[in-house]
């Protein structure tokens, strides 16, 4: 199994709602990362888990939360979101951070905030 | 620091030509190089990578790259386009530096 699930697909929310995006791997892979895409823009980088503990936080506004329950699993919960916040949100995964094994993606969250 | 260029936002190639996109790179260590493929509305495919083996590395969709550190490039190549190949690539260093992509048009 060489694949990143994240669910949901798309997801509208309101600026008041409380939502979570669900990252899952099955690769044994112990580094795992939320990063931001802008249309027409590459990937920034959000959020670094390594072995389960947040390890790189890009100074990214409180309202995105990570949670990593366990080595499979990367949460990112949703509160007060702005309208710039709309974007596709990808989810990765790499044996570990510093390996030169490159980044599994998943297909992302497409997110707009109404 | 380190950094990835990406040269030219869009490029495009006639079916069967020749696929040529330029990446080059800044880093003052050995770097790992990465390429990267987005098709419309999908997450990122990993192409190939570079991480200090051989200099020619081959990756799916026949596609292969050269790292020449004395011109600090990683450019990636196909021999013969396919419309299939139409989509953003995404040059890549080491901490995942990503460069600003490059948008491949196949024209029929």
């Amino acid at each position: 199994d060489t694949e990143v699930t994240q669910t949901p697909k798309h997801l509208v929310m309101g600026m008041t709602n409380k939502k979570s995006l669900k990252c899952e791997q099955h690769m044994g892979h112990r580094a795992m990362y939320w990063y931001k895409q802008k249309a027409k823009k590459p990937p920034e980088l959000m959020f670094v888990y390594s072995y389960e503990k947040l390890s790189i936080n890009e100074s990214v506004p409180s309202r995105f939360s990570p949670e990593c329950p366990n080595s499979s699993l990367l949460n990112l919960h949703l509160h007060a979101l702005q309208p710039e916040d709309s974007a596709l949100y990808l989810c990765a995964s790499s044996q570990e951070v510093a390996s030169g094994g490159g980044r599994y993606f998943g297909p992302g969250t497409r997110l707009l905030v109404l | 620091a380190q950094s990835v260029t990406q040269l030219g936002s869009h490029v495009s190639v006639s079916e069967g030509a020749l696929v040529l996109l330029r990446c080059n790179y800044s880093s003052s260590v050995p770097p790992y190089l990465f390429w990267y493929v987005q098709y419309p509305n999908q997450g990122l495919q990993l192409l190939l990578k570079y991480t200090s083996a051989a200099t020619l590395v081959k990756g799916i969709n026949g596609f292969e790259a050269e790292f020449k550190k004395s011109e600090t490039s990683f450019h990636l190549t196909k021999p013969s386009a396919h419309m299939s190949d139409a989509a953003e690539y995404f040059c890549a260093v080491s901490r995942i530096i990503f460069g600003k992509g490059t948008r491949l048009h196949i024209l029929p």
